[in-house]
């Protein structure tokens, strides 16, 4: 049973870029969610993919997006990038959508300069 | 809004020693209470979790206790070793709301040999 495995793991990106992580979830599990971790603080809710259709969103602007593959692999992509979008970007992945385990990956880093 | 607030934000036991960590939420509706260790450069793991129908559940060195009618819960983990040295996040969720999470700010606790 393979892990949750993200990538990159970091990345280097200038205000106003683009920027797309990648998350393979848990052998499997069918859904999927995203979190910000900005330093020294907890993680933040993003958004959630169910059976590939989202399913609950966070206090995050409409230039954080997302996308769940067939294979239920997932994509997060922010558009516009800015300066506080630095932090570390976790992938977590469940069997379900209730209050299942969550299963988090190593993250990727994000800086914006 | 910060919904669950947790404390101290760091703490200094001795190998041995317990290491106390308390969080307080707000909204009534959370059903679900998992505590997280992080580790640098790593994703959160679950250690273990509660649910409001019970006062208290323990796993190996690890008990979490819950106080519903205070909105407040906390990790207790006994005879602390070197090893548990890493960062800890409560957090929290809505069965109706899947399983999104709602963490807490954080603890890093150090256990000096």
């Amino acid at each position: 049973e393979t892990g949750v495995t993200q990538s990159p793991t970091h990345l280097i990106k200038t205000r106003g870029q683009q920027v797309t992580l990648r998350c393979s979830s848990q052998s499997g599990h069918n859904t999927v969610s995203w979190y910000q971790q900005a330093l020294g603080q907890g993680p933040q809710f993003i958004f959630q993919y169910y059976r590939e259709e989202e399913n609950g969103r966070g206090n995050f602007p409409p230039r954080f997006s997302g996308l769940q593959f067939p294979n239920y692999s997932s994509e997060l992509n922010v558009n516009a990038l800015e300066l506080d979008d630095s932090a570390l970007y976790l992938c977590a992945s469940s069997y379900g959508g209730t209050q299942e385990t969550q299963y988090f990956g190593p993250g990727t880093r994000l800086l914006v300069l | 809004q910060q919904q669950v607030k947790q404390s101290p934000q760091s703490l200094i036991v001795q190998k041995g020693g317990i290491s106390i960590i308390n969080c307080a939420y707000e909204n009534t509706a959370f059903d679900y209470f998992p505590w997280y260790q992080q580790f640098p450069g790593k994703g959160p793991a679950l250690l273990i979790a509660i649910r409001p129908d019970v006062s208290e559940k323990k796993e190996g060195r690890f008990t979490i206790s819950f106080n519903k009618s205070a909105k407040q819960f906390s990790l207790h983990i006994m005879d602390s070793q070197p090893g548990d040295s890493a960062t800890y996040f409560c957090a929290a969720s809505r069965s109706a709301a899947g399983n999104k999470l709602t963490f807490g700010g954080g603890t890093r606790v150090l256990v000096k040999p």
